[in-house]
């Protein structure tokens, strides 16, 4: 099972948006909607942000919001603030309890 | 407090062998598949094993099939990871995860070098 493709990094200024894209297959993020996203700070444990493509656990700010078209997923993130900058990992289920997760995005708040 | 607690992580030479713990609290833990990610140093997430609230079903990532065992003991609220014939490219912190991937453990580092 490969990796899901995510551009290594992404930036913005405070207040603008960022939009992180995850590419896999139809036997992944194409073939079902388990797609989640964790943040990770550098030295801690992954937080999860989104699941289900659209969903947000609770306390998790609607700043973060998530969709899927066709093999690819996306994770939008509005209004940067400074404790945004984190790296980014996608996930999908891929079937006979497999999960794949994505390489991985470093955000930047310029 | 929901909690996961690792621990068991250490320096081992290639060829060894070494358990991880992951401690659950908080939560009804038998309740609750569970699953294994590794992430080794500078590098991405990488999915590596799961085990059904039972027990009865288990999965594993080829990379560490027929060296990795998942297990767990629900009387103790307690998942474990054996980990046998040990690679260099294993060497990373493993971290366990309950069955929605909403609840972490801080992780446990496992170095493999001679």
């Amino acid at each position: 099972q490969s990796a899901l493709t995510q551009p290594p990094s992404a930036s913005g200024s405070p207040g603008q948006s960022v939009t992180i894209s995850c590419t896999g297959t139809s036997s992944d993020v194409g073939g079902y909607n388990f797609v989640s996203w964790y943040q990770q700070y550098p030295g801690k444990a992954p937080k999860l942000m989104i699941y289900e493509v659209t969903k947000r656990p609770s306390g998790v700010p609607d700043r973060f919001s998530g969709s899927k078209s066709g093999n690819t997923a996306s994770l939008t993130v509005s209004g940067l603030q400074a404790e945004d900058e984190a790296d980014y990992y996608c996930s999908s289920y891929a079937g006979s309890n497999n999960y794949v997760f994505g390489t991985g995005t470093k955000v930047t708040v310029l | 407090e929901v909690q996961l607690v690792e621990s068991g992580g250490d320096l081992v030479q290639p060829g060894g062998s070494l358990t991880l713990s992951c401690a659950a609290s908080g939560f009804t833990f038998s309740r609750n598949g569970m699953h294994w990610v590794r992430q080794a140093p500078g590098k991405g997430l990488e999915y590596v094993s799961a085990i059904s609230s039972s027990g009865d079903i288990t999965f594993y990532a080829n990379s560490v099939k027929g060296r990795f065992t998942i297990s767990r003991d629900n009387s103790r609220n307690t998942l474990f990871l054996q980990m046998d014939s040990l690679r260099v490219e294993d060497m990373a912190v493993y971290y366990c995860a309950a069955d929605a991937f909403d609840i972490w453990g801080q992780g446990t580092m496992v170095t493999v070098s001679s």
